[in-house]
C-alpha cells in the first residue's frame, strides 16, 4: 500500500565511500522527501525536491528527481560512520488526500 | 524550542485492554499525523489532524483506532480491545503548514511509542 520503493533495502559501505540509495513512487507527487532514522528514534527530516527540480545538494547529501521515471536517488558521499541509519523516501501524491507516504526503507551500515 | 513530544515511550498491553498514546506536537504546528511502523518497515498514514480537524483518517486500521485533537494541539491515539497485530510502533509528527497541494512544510517526529500486545 506504499507509495515508495526503496532499492536496496540494505547497504554496507566502508567509512569514506559513496552511498547511493534508490526511490520509485507509483502516482505523479508536487514533492518528494527523504528522511532519516536512526535506531529506535523518530524520522529526521533531510531534504525535500519539488517537482520541478531535477537535482539538489544540502551538505554530503545530492538529491535526484526523474518524475517521468517515479524516481529518486539519494546520494551520501564521503560517509561516516554516523551516517549508520535507515533512510526513507517520502511523497504526497498529487491525487487529493492528507497523507505522506513512505517507502520501505533502505538500512545504510556504514563500517568505521 | 521543543521537539514533538510523545508518551509513553514504552507500552505493553494484555490482548483485550485499551491503551492510550499521547502525543505533543511542536507548538504552533497546524499539521499533526499518526504513523505505524512495524519492525523493519516504513511508516504507514494513520490518520492526519489539521489544527482540530481530523480531514484522514483512511489509514486506520479498524474501528477499535480512534484519534483526537480536540484544541488543536495535544493529540491522544486510542486503541480499544488491543490486538497481538496491533503491535507496533506508533510515530506521530507535526508539521508548521498545512497540508496542501504544494506541502513543502517538513514533518518533525517525535521518537515513537512501542507497544506490545501480550
Amino acid at each position: 500500500s506504499q507509495q515508495g520503493e526503496e532499492d536496496p533495502q540494505a547497504l554496507s559501505i566502508q567509512e569514506g565511500e559513496n552511498a547511493t540509495m534508490n526511490c520509485s513512487y507509483k502516482t505523479s507527487i508536487n514533492n518528494l522527501q527523504w528522511y532519516r532514522q536512526n535506531s529506535g528514534r523518530g524520522l529526521v527530516h533531510l531534504i525535500l525536491i519539488r517537482s520541478n527540480e531535477r537535482e539538489k545538494h544540502s551538505g554530503r547529501l545530492r538529491v535526484t528527481l526523474d518524475t517521468s521515471k517515479k524516481s529518486s536517488s539519494l546520494l551520501i558521499t564521503a560517509s561516516r560512520a554516523a551516517d549508520t541509519a535507515s533512510y526513507f523516501c517520502a511523497t504526497v501524491p498529487n491525487t487529493g488526500g492528507f497523507k505522506t507516504i513512505f517507502g520501505a526503507g533502505t538500512r545504510l551500515f556504514v563500517k568505521a | 524550542g521543543a521537539g514533538v513530544s510523545q508518551s509513553p515511550r514504552y507500552k505493553v498491553a494484555k490482548r483485550g485492554q485499551d491503551v492510550a498514546l499521547r502525543c505533543d506536537p511542536i507548538s504552533g504546528h497546524v499539521s499533526l499525523f499518526w504513523y505505524q511502523q512495524a519492525l523493519g518497515q516504513g511508516p504507514e498514514f494513520l490518520t492526519y489532524f489539521q489544527n482540530e480537524a481530523q480531514l484522514d483518517k483512511s489509514g486506520l486500521p479498524s474501528d477499535r483506532f480512534f484519534a483526537e485533537r480536540p484544541e488543536g494541539s495535544v493529540s491522544t491515539l486510542k486503541i480499544q480491545r488491543t490486538q497481538q497485530e496491533d503491535s507496533a510502533v506508533y510515530l506521530c509528527a507535526s508539521s508548521l503548514g498545512p497540508l496542501t497541494g504544494n506541502h513543502n512544510s517538513p514533518l518533525h517526529f517525535g521518537n515513537g511509542t512501542r507497544l506490545t500486545v501480550t
